[in-house]
């Protein structure tokens, strides 16, 4: 089933922070972040697995709250190369070696 | 390391006409996916490769969709006929546990 982002869009000024939500109504072993530009290709950003390890790349961290089934990102500061579309994607816990299902993108736009 | 590599990076064709996608994925990576992006939506899983076994494939639509790889290395995915909802980026990406790289894609669209 697929995840569900929020919001489906964000604008923000240089400088400024965001939070983007994942929520899954199953059970899940691990939530992935990816960012894409457009017409590239999605770039992984970082993983969660389940036991709610908060992580960070640069100035974007997430966190996984596996009694919710949901992963938040943070992007504090924002820079404009931040721009892009990020989907998450989240692996099942069963039956295990599952695909990624992603949700639909959250576009979000920083400028100056 | 090389990236994923795909072919044709874009594709226009007639509805009904046949087309074929290929992907060369990183050198070792043994799970191979073809996923299927449409503009403003997030990447839909069509096929799941494990070497060169089909390990989930229930999202492809089969009376259309083919996909095989070849010796566990590279893989093709053909349309035909095409329809003009088939109008999407395909994108191709392999794992190295846990990240997923994913080539640049292929852009199709159908008139």
């Amino acid at each position: 089933q697929q995840p569900v982002q929020s919001p489906q869009a964000v604008i923000l000024r240089e400088g400024e922070d965001a939070v983007i939500n994942c929520s899954s109504s199953k059970a899940l072993y691990s939530v992935h972040w990816y960012r894409q530009k457009h017409g590239e290709a999605p770039v992984f950003l970082m993983i969660l697995l389940k036991g709610g390890e908060q992580k960070g790349h640069e100035k974007i961290s997430a966190s996984f709250n596996e009694k919710k089934q949901q992963s938040s990102l943070y992007l504090t500061a924002s820079q404009l190369s931040y721009s892009g579309t990020y989907f998450c994607g989240t692996e099942a816990e069963y039956p295990g070696n599952t695909p990624l299902v992603f949700g639909k993108g959250t576009r979000l736009s920083v400028i100056a | 390391e090389a990236g994923v590599a795909q072919s044709p990076r874009y594709k226009i064709i007639e509805k009904r006409q046949s087309v074929a996608f290929w992907c060369n994925p990183i050198s070792g990576h043994a799970t191979l996916y073809w996923y299927q992006q449409i503009l403003g939506q997030g990447p839909k899983l069509l096929i799941q490769f494990q070497n060169n076994g089909v390990v989930d494939d229930s999202q492809l639509p089969k009376d259309r969709f083919s996909a095989e790889r070849l010796k566990g290395v590279d893989s093709t995915l053909k349309i035909q006929p095409a329809k003009l909802e088939d109008s999407a980026v395909y994108l191709c990406a392999t794992t190295s546990t846990p990240q997923a790289f994913f080539g640049q894609g292929t852009r199709l669209t159908v008139v």
